[in-house]
C-alpha cells in the first residue's frame, strides 16, 4: 500500500543552519506531495506541496522537489531560525492522504 | 471563511462512555476526512467522505467508531464503549475539489478516556 517515510528526529540545530528532512514515499500511480508543518499548540499548516514529477514547491524559504526516480520529497532550507521550531510532517494524496510520523525541529540561539 | 472548525477541543470520558466529535468544514468543501494522531506519530486515516456519501473507512478502524456526513455539510465521529487505547487527536481536515489541492486541518478534538 501507499506510505510515507521520514527522517526520525528530534533534530537541533544552530540559527542560521542548514536543513535538511529526508521523505521517501512508496505510491501507485501519480501522487501529489506535501510537507506540513505543526507549531506548538496549533493544527496542522500546509507549507508547500508539489503535484508532478519535478515540481519544486516553495514557501517561507523552504523547498522541496518531488523527485519520481528516487520516489523523494526532501524538506530543505538554507538558513533556519528560532521561530521554525515545529513538527515536520511529509505526505502524499492518493484518494486520501497518507502522513510520515512527522520530525521534530528545534533551532536554538 | 473561519477555517475547519472542530468541538469540543477536549473532552474527558470514562472508559465505557459514548462520545461523538463534531467538525464543521470549510464551505463548499465537498471532502472531508477524519484522522487519529496519537503522541509522536503522524495522522492515521480514519475515514473521508465526498459530499455526504462515505468513500472509504480504514480497515484497521473497529465497529465502534462511525461517521456521518449528513447533507454534505458537518461531520460527526461517534465512539461506543470507549477504551483507554482510543485516547488521541482526532483530526478534520477539508478539501475542496481537485485532485492536486491540499487537505485544510482544524485544531483536533483530544479524547482522552480515563
Amino acid at each position: 500500500g501507499d506510505s510515507v517515510t521520514q527522517m526520525e528526529g528530534p533534530v537541533t540545530l544552530s540559527e542560521e543552519a542548514f536543513l535538511t528532512i529526508n521523505c521517501t514515499y512508496t505510491a501507485t500511480g501519480y501522487p501529489s506531495l506535501f510537507w506540513y508543518v505543526q507549531y506548538p499548540g496549533e493544527g496542522l499548516q500546509l507549507l508547500l506541496k508539489a503535484t508532478k514529477a519535478d515540481d519544486k514547491g516553495s514557501n517561507k524559504g523552504f523547498e522541496a522537489t518531488y523527485r519520481k526516480e528516487t520516489t523523494s520529497f526532501h524538506l530543505e532550507k538554507g538558513s533556519v531560525q528560532v521561530s521554525d521550531s515545529a513538527v515536520y510532517f511529509c505526505a502524499l494524496r492518493n484518494n486520501q492522504f497518507y502522513f510520515g510520523t512527522g520530525t521534530s525541529l528545534t533551532v536554538i540561539p | 471563511d473561519t477555517g475547519v472548525s472542530q468541538d469540543p477541543r477536549h473532552k474527558i470520558t470514562k472508559r465505557g462512555q459514548n462520545v461523538t466529535f463534531r467538525c464543521d468544514p470549510i464551505s463548499e468543501h465537498n471532502r472531508l476526512y477524519w484522522y487519529r494522531q496519537t503522541l509522536g506519530q503522524g495522522p492515521e486515516f480514519l475515514t473521508y467522505f465526498q459530499n455526504e456519501a462515505q468513500l472509504e473507512k480504514s480497515r484497521l478502524l473497529s465497529d465502534r467508531f462511525s461517521a456521518e456526513r449528513p447533507k454534505g455539510s458537518f461531520s460527526t465521529l461517534e465512539i461506543q464503549r470507549t477504551e483507554q487505547g482510543d485516547s488521541a487527536m482526532y483530526l478534520c481536515a477539508s478539501q475542496p475539489g481537485g485532485t492536486n489541492t491540499e487537505a485544510f486541518f482544524g485544531q483536533g478534538t483530544r479524547l482522552t478516556v480515563v
